[in-house]
């Protein structure tokens, strides 16, 4: 079975850092790109950050450009989010989210999601 | 970026009604659209991809159409079990980015 499971949330000040992964099983991780989307408290949802299966590409919404880093150790099946330089719009739910195979169809696999509050 | 919009974002409907969401883009997309239904608590799930293309085990009352900028989402017969939240998102040029969503509520 194809699963996603985020880790790495927390309570964090405005400023500070969190570290969020998503491990990955039942599939060729290292095939895959890999993406995180977001929804903050009663809003829609929002693409956060994109990685190729190689690591070597990412992208990123303008909204966490340049506080965010994606990354992968696919000898782990681990995605990776680093965020620096919290803000209180940054509070929500992080999804990790597998595309379909082929390309970027659609994001056909979801975790269950990890909750990241940045509030003084 | 893209920008996508979504009308209507709320609407009402009775079980068996015909629902149609139109999704538009800021600018062409080709076919590079999908369509996710989000139920409270849980995460969102993949209904249609390439704007018209039904993912796996998802009923036959859904379906999508469109092209470039205008895309529809369709639900043929409204069930009970399809009241939710419906999400458009353009995969065509980074960064991807998500309609604001339609609510379908019980009427």
């Amino acid at each position: 079975e194809v699963q996603l499971l985020e880790s790495g949330g927390g309570l964090v000040q405005p400023g500070g850092s969190l570290r969020l992964s998503c491990a990955a099983s039942g599939f060729s991780f290292s095939s895959y790109a890999m993406d995180w989307a977001r929804q903050a408290p009663g809003k829609g949802l929002e693409w956060v950050s994109g990685l190729s299966g190689s690591g070597d590409s990412t992208y990123y919404a303008d909204s966490v450009k340049g506080r965010f880093t994606i990354s992968r150790d696919n000898s782990k099946n681990t995605l990776y989010l680093q965020m620096n330089s919290l803000r209180v719009e940054d509070t929500a739910l992080y999804y990790c989210a597998k595309p379909k195979p082929g390309g970027y169809y659609g994001l056909d696999v979801w975790g269950q999601g990890t909750t990241v509050t940045v509030s003084s | 970026d893209i920008q996508l919009t979504q009308s209507p974002s709320f609407l009402s409907a009775s079980v068996g009604d015909r629902v149609t969401i139109t999704c538009r883009a800021s600018q062409g997309i080709s076919t590079s659209l999908a369509w996710y239904q989000q139920k409270p608590g849980k995460a969102p799930k993949l209904l249609i991809y390439a704007t018209s293309t039904l993912q796996s085990a998802v009923p036959s009352r859904f379906s999508g159409s469109g092209s470039g900028t205008e895309f529809t989402l369709t639900i043929s017969s409204l069930q009970p079990e399809d009241f939710a939240t419906y999400y458009c998102q353009q995969l065509n040029t980074f960064p991807f980015t998500f309609g604001p969503g339609t609510k379908v509520d019980i009427k």
